[in-house]
C-alpha cells in the first residue's frame, strides 16, 4: 500500500529536550515536505526537500532542522523545543516530474511542548 | 489579509443535499488548485486537482476554478454522512522547486443522516 508514515503519532515533551519526528514514504517520490497545522492558520510549510541531500526552508523554518540522507526518509528535528512549537505536524511527498503538485500526506504527529 | 480565505464553518446539511464549498485568493500567480479532505485525527487526503481555470468532475465531486474572480469551488452532490470532514483548499504558483502549497484554513462540513 502506497503511504506516508510518521512516528510518533503523539508526543508530549518538555522545553529544551531534543526530539525527532520520523517520516517515511514508499512511493519513490523525490519531493518531501513538512507542514504544521494550527487552528485558524491552516497548514504552513516548514521545510522541503527536492531530492537526497537537497533541502530548503519553507515559510516557518525557525526552530526546526531536517535532513535527507535517503530518498524515502525525511526526519524533522527540534533541537530545543519550545511551547510555541506545540502543533500538529504533517509530512508530505510527491513526484517531481511532469509538474505534479499533488502531495500525499502522512497521518500527522501531535506534539505538545510544556 | 491572508492569501487564501476560506469560511471555517461549520456547515451543517441534511443527507442528500448539494454542498458548495468556496475559497477566494489574492495571488494571481496561483495556477494549481487542489481540494483536500481531512477526517478527524487523519492527514489531508487529496480529492481534486485542477490546473488553471475550468471545471473538473469526479463522481459526486465537481471542482470549479474562476481565475478572473480568484475564486474556487467544490460541489458535492448527494452528500453522505461519510462526507463529514474538514475540507481544505490549497493552491500553488507553480514553483517547481519549493512546491509550497498555500492552504485555506478549512471548512468543517457535517452531513446529518
Amino acid at each position: 500500500e502506497a503511504q506516508v508514515t510518521q512516528n510518533p503519532r503523539y508526543l508530549i515533551t518538555v522545553t529544551g529536550k531534543k526530539l525527532t519526528v520520523t517520516c517515511s514514504q514508499n512511493m519513490n517520490h523525490e519531493y518531501m515536505s513538512w507542514y504544521r497545522q494550527d487552528p485558524g492558520l491552516g497548514l504552513r510549510q516548514i521545510y522541503y526537500s527536492m531530492n537526497v541531500e537537497v533541502t530548503d526552508k519553507g515559510d516557518v523554518p525557525e526552530g526546526y532542522k531536517v535532513s535527507r540522507k535517503e530518498k524515502r526518509n525525511f526526519p524533522l528535528i527540534l533541537e530545543s523545543p519550545s511551547p510555541n512549537q506545540t502543533s500538529l505536524y504533517f509530512c508530505a511527498s510527491s513526484r517531481r516530474e511532469g509538474g505534479s503538485y499533488e502531495q500525499y500526506f502522512g497521518p500527522g504527529t501531535r506534539l505538545t511542548v510544556t | 489579509q491572508k492569501e487564501v480565505e476560506q469560511d471555517p464553518g461549520p456547515l451543517s446539511v441534511p443527507e442528500g443535499a448539494i454542498v458548495s464549498l468556496n475559497c477566494t485568493y489574492s495571488n494571481s500567480a496561483f495556477q494549481y488548485f487542489m481540494w483536500y479532505r481531512q477526517y478527524s485525527r487523519k492527514g489531508p487526503e487529496l480529492l481534486m486537482y485542477t490546473y488553471s481555470s475550468g471545471n473538473k468532475e469526479d463522481g459526486r465531486f465537481t471542482a470549479q476554478v474562476d481565475k478572473s474572480s480568484k475564486y474556487i469551488s467544490l460541489f458535492i452532490r448527494d452528500s453522505q454522512p461519510s462526507d463529514s470532514a474538514t475540507y481544505l483548499c490549497a493552491m500553488s504558483a507553480g514553483d517547481t522547486g519549493r512546491r509550497a502549497l498555500t492552504f485555506g484554513s478549512g471548512t468543517r462540513l457535517q452531513v446529518q443522516p
